[in-house]
């Protein structure tokens, strides 16, 4: 069974809208997850790390301010996308090791699409 | 930072037969080396990793060598079967809790019935 959930699933929104993705660790406590973003028939890019109690570390290249992410708890990390462009449209997955030295599991993805 | 390449891009197997997958990554602090499998639209799922300090893993149907010399990894999967068609992601992580996950590129694996 899933040892990381991310929610929701898939969004449609108008762009300009901000859309928030959760991703929670199910049974067992994250200090860090990660943020990847996957365009279609692409790999898996890593845009942040993101860590409990503190400022998310962020990719060359990935905006900061326009992907907005938060740490509050040990099971819990969102990645807000502020104002979203068509051009952000993408598959969003999160990820966490299961704990130290282990391997990460991943959430099941946001699709996202800005129309 | 780490580059994980990977080949080949494609790749299309009878069913049975074996296939393979290369990996090459340039920073030799890293240790450690997961294999996922992605069905479209899903999530990716860790089907086997090995670590620095092995040679080769094998589970089943599926094997993976390492050689740290050479700084390349390998997936091996034997009597393909359609269900075995998805896209195949390698990656290495350096040390350190962080764990940090650089991937290839991806193979589009085919098994033929």
């Amino acid at each position: 069974g899933a040892v990381v959930s991310q929610h929701p699933s898939r969004v449609i929104c108008k762009s300009g809208t901000s859309v928030k993705i959760e991703c929670r660790s199910l049974d067992f406590q994250a200090t860090t997850m990660f943020w990847y973003r996957q365009f279609p028939k692409q790999s898996l890019m890593l845009m942040a790390t993101s860590n409990e109690g503190s400022k998310a570390t962020y990719e060359q290249g990935v905006e900061k301010d326009k992907f907005l992410i938060n740490h509050a708890s040990l099971t819990l990390s969102t990645l807000t996308v502020t104002s979203a462009h068509p051009e952000d449209s993408s598959f969003y997955i999160c990820s966490a090791p299961f704990g130290v030295g282990q391997p990460q599991h991943f959430g099941d993805g946001t699709r996202l699409s800005i129309l | 930072g780490e580059n994980v390449e990977q080949h080949p891009s494609t790749l299309s197997v009878q069913e049975g037969d074996s296939a393979v997958i290369k990996c090459t990554y340039s920073d030799s602090a890293s240790n450690y080396f997961p294999w996922y499998k992605q069905e479209l639209g899903k999530r990716p799922q860790l089907i086997i990793d090995i670590r620095s300090n092995v040679g080769e893993k094998k589970d089943q149907r599926i094997a993976v060598t390492l050689n740290k010399t050479a700084k390349h990894f390998s997936l091996h999967i034997t009597e393909t079967q359609p269900e075995d068609s998805a896209v195949y992601f390698c990656a290495a992580s350096g040390s350190g809790s962080a764990r940090q996950l650089t991937f290839g590129s991806g193979t589009q694996l085919t098994v033929l019935p």
